[in-house]
């Protein structure tokens, strides 16, 4: 299978604990993006690549919330000390570049964040 | 700022039943347009797109057509099956941004033999 994959699927932390999550995007994809999806709702945008530099971020992410993509491959979000409001589905998705400049993004499973 | 409003689920219907979702935005210029679907157990999939005024999506049966006169992408199928069961997300990208996608808050639909 040679889709996004993240890492882990689920996990559970207490309060004020320190959080992180990795994605592995499309072998040759360049763009690499975070969204966040709590129960009902659709994704919310929270940061997005592309190869190495960070070109958007959104005001959802605030300075608990860094995301990195150090060699334009896989990438992280670290959540600093979480609080319950935190708990969510982390979406990661990416994409290459298309002739028409509206690129396809094919997200990952996501990571499900519980804080207790 | 660009939003999505579609219609609130679940929707619950027949097999063979014709199968609309009506999805409106709000956005300067002209943003491109999408539906997404997430099966059950699964992650989100594109499903169509449209980059343009008046442009057509197409897939598995699946229609929406850009309107921008009216600001509106509905999604339609004209014979749904158990198999379309699923929560569908409208959303689009603004002209002003390469990365963000901006997502309605999905539709269930829900659809039985």
């Amino acid at each position: 299978d040679t889709g996004v994959s993240q890492d882990p699927r689920h996990k559970i932390t207490k309060r004020g604990q320190n959080v992180t999550f990795r994605c592995d995007p499309i072998s040759e994809h360049n763009r690499l993006y975070w969204y966040r999806q709590t129960l009902g709702q659709g994704p919310e945008f929270l940061t997005y690549f592309q190869n190495e530099a960070q070109l958007e971020k959104s005001r959802l992410l605030s300075d608990r919330f860094s995301a990195e993509r150090p060699k334009g491959s896989f990438s992280t979000l670290e959540i600093q000390r979480t609080e319950q409001g935190d708990s969510a589905m982390y979406l990661c998705a990416s994409s290459f570049p298309e002739g028409d400049a509206t690129d396809t993004q094919y997200f990952g499973p996501g990571t499900r964040l519980t804080v207790l | 700022g660009d939003s999505v409003t579609q219609m609130e689920g679940p929707v619950t219907l027949s097999e063979e039943a014709f199968l609309t979702i009506n999805c409106t935005y709000t956005a300067t210029g002209y943003p491109s347009l999408f539906w997404y679907v997430q099966y059950p157990g699964e992650g989100l999939q594109l499903l169509l797109k449209a980059t343009k005024a008046d442009d057509k999506g197409s897939n598995k049966g699946f229609e929406a057509t850009y309107r921008k006169e009216t600001t509106s992408f509905h999604l339609e199928k004209g014979s749904v099956q158990v198999s379309d069961s699923a929560v569908y997300f409208c959303a689009l990208r603004g002209t002003d941004s390469w990365g963000k996608l901006q997502f309605g808050a999905g539709t269930q639909v829900v659809v039985t033999p």
